[in-house]
């Protein structure tokens, strides 16, 4: 069965400075992946994926995450973080073509300290 | 606007009682999936609904259960409410084709007591 695991709960980090979420998964076969960010009191808004091809993805709002299958992970990355950023962050994983089911890690916090 | 609405956005129900949340989705939606999110945790899949057919299913009891309409609304139920039914209830939708093309609701708290 897939799994996600976020290594890091909450990430403190300056405005302006870089900064990368960690995600790995575990999977026995190809997968999909994803990262979603969610502001407080709202759903979920897809921030980038990776279906196939390049293996490095990129979000309209500077971030970037990097598939890297020999390490199993797929972790998210800016390299100049704006108080705007703060927001919960889930990396998720679908192996699944058919029904799409996503399975998501338990999220990371991210704090922008001005 | 997200295009995928939610209702109600929070509920307080009694253990032991039945409640029915909605999702109502963009015209030509007719893939709807469902979430749970408790406290502190990622969303975790309850089932999927395509063309008003159930798709999938995760590992939820029979107690939680689906429906999906014409109109592209949706429903989920949960009957026996039980404290740790307590979370953030996700909808989320998409085009016949669009792979991985989600919109989220906002989601309806629920809170159980």
């Amino acid at each position: 069965a897939q799994s996600v695991t976020q290594l890091d709960s909450q990430v403190p980090v300056f405005e302006e400075a870089p900064v990368e979420l960690r995600c790995n998964y575990s999977s026995s076969v190809s997968v999909y992946l994803f990262w979603y960010v969610q502001y407080p009191n709202q759903g979920l808004q897809l921030l980038l994926k990776y279906l196939s091809g390049s293996t490095l993805v990129e979000s309209i709002n500077g971030f970037e995450a990097e598939f890297n299958k020999s390490q199993t992970s797929f972790h998210l990355r800016k390299p100049s973080v704006h108080i705007s950023d703060t927001a919960e962050y889930f990396c998720a994983v679908s192996e699944d073509f058919g029904n799409e089911k996503l399975t998501f890690g338990t999220g990371t916090r991210l704090t922008i300290i001005p | 606007e997200t295009g995928v609405t939610q209702s109600p956005t929070h509920l307080i129900k009694t253990r032991g009682q039945q409640v029915t949340l909605r999702c109502s989705s963009q015209s030509g939606h007719n893939t709807v999936s469902w979430y749970q999110q408790a406290l502190g945790q990622g969303p975790q899949f309850i089932f999927q609904y395509y063309r008003e057919e159930e798709n999938g299913r995760g590992n939820f009891p029979p107690r939680f259960s689906g429906l999906q309409f014409p109109n592209y609304s949706s429903e989920l139920n949960v009957n026996a409410l039980e404290l740790d039914d307590s979370a953030l209830y996700l909808c989320a939708s998409s085009f016949p084709g669009q792979l991985y093309g989600y919109t989220f609701g906002s989601g309806t708290r629920l809170t159980v007591v």
